[in-house]
């Protein structure tokens, strides 16, 4: 069963620096993909990133990076130099199952981006 | 263009009433996807449409009714709601509309926050 787990309900950081939320995650599939999602507040959820897991890269896009320890089943989000645009819900979706069309998402981490 | 439409954006009613929330998407995606949202939670998967087909109803009460009358279009048709059905009901879609492990990127509409009262 996919189960994940965001370890950290609330984060903050300041503005210009750099943050890293937590995500772990359980599946038996060997090659799957892995999401993380944001939502401001009163906005819409979108892709921040995604992660292939065969591919050896950690995925980038701009100011967010992942860290994906295959292994480990961890899957964490570093966002660099924090704007304030950054403060929101974010959400990791884990792989799906094999032949499934759920999805599930973490709890989130609400983060805070201090002036 | 990579947008997803939902109308209403809020809904107020009552616990007799018949209400419809509905969906857009002309992305040409293949599978679309109705969640719950209460506030501070995760969206809860509720039903999921694969080329106009129902794939997935995670036991939602029947007092939810969806509708895909096309690929474009998702309707979700509200009747004898509970005051604890109040909730931000979002709509997604996805381009392939395949299962596994292999999923997709969902692109999200803003939603409809319905208060039933």
């Amino acid at each position: 069963a996919q189960t994940v787990t965001q370890s950290q309900p609330e984060m903050s950081v300041q503005e210009a620096e750099t943050v890293t939320l937590s995500c772990t995650y359980d599946t038996s599939e060997s090659d799957y993909y892995l999401f993380w999602y944001k939502q401001p507040p009163s906005r819409q959820m979108i892709l921040v990133i995604r992660q292939e897991a065969y591919k050896q890269q950690n995925a980038t896009e701009n100011r967010f990076s992942v860290n994906f320890q295959k292994a480990a089943k961890s899957f964490s989000l570093k966002i660099s130099d924090s704007q304030l645009g950054d403060a929101a819900m974010y959400f990791c979706a884990p792989p799906r199952a094999s032949g499934t069309y759920k999805y599930i998402f973490g709890t989130g981490t609400r983060l805070k981006v201090l002036a | 263009d990579t947008e997803v439409t939902q109308t209403p954006k809020h809904l107020v009613m009552g616990m007799t009433n018949k209400k419809s929330l509905k969906c857009e998407q002309h992305m040409g995606h293949r599978a679309m996807y109705w969640y719950k949202q209460k506030a501070k939670k995760p969206p809860e998967l509720m039903f999921v449409y694969s080329y106009e087909k129902l794939s997935i109803n995670e036991s939602v009460p029947s007092r939810f009714s969806p509708e895909c009358p096309n690929s474009s279009l998702l309707n979700l048709h509200l009747h004898a709601l509970q005051p604890e059905d109040s909730a931000l009901y979002l709509c997604a879609s996805s381009q392939r509309g395949t299962s596994g492990s292999h999923g997709e990127t969902q692109y999200f509409g803003p939603g409809t926050r319905l208060l039933v009262l």
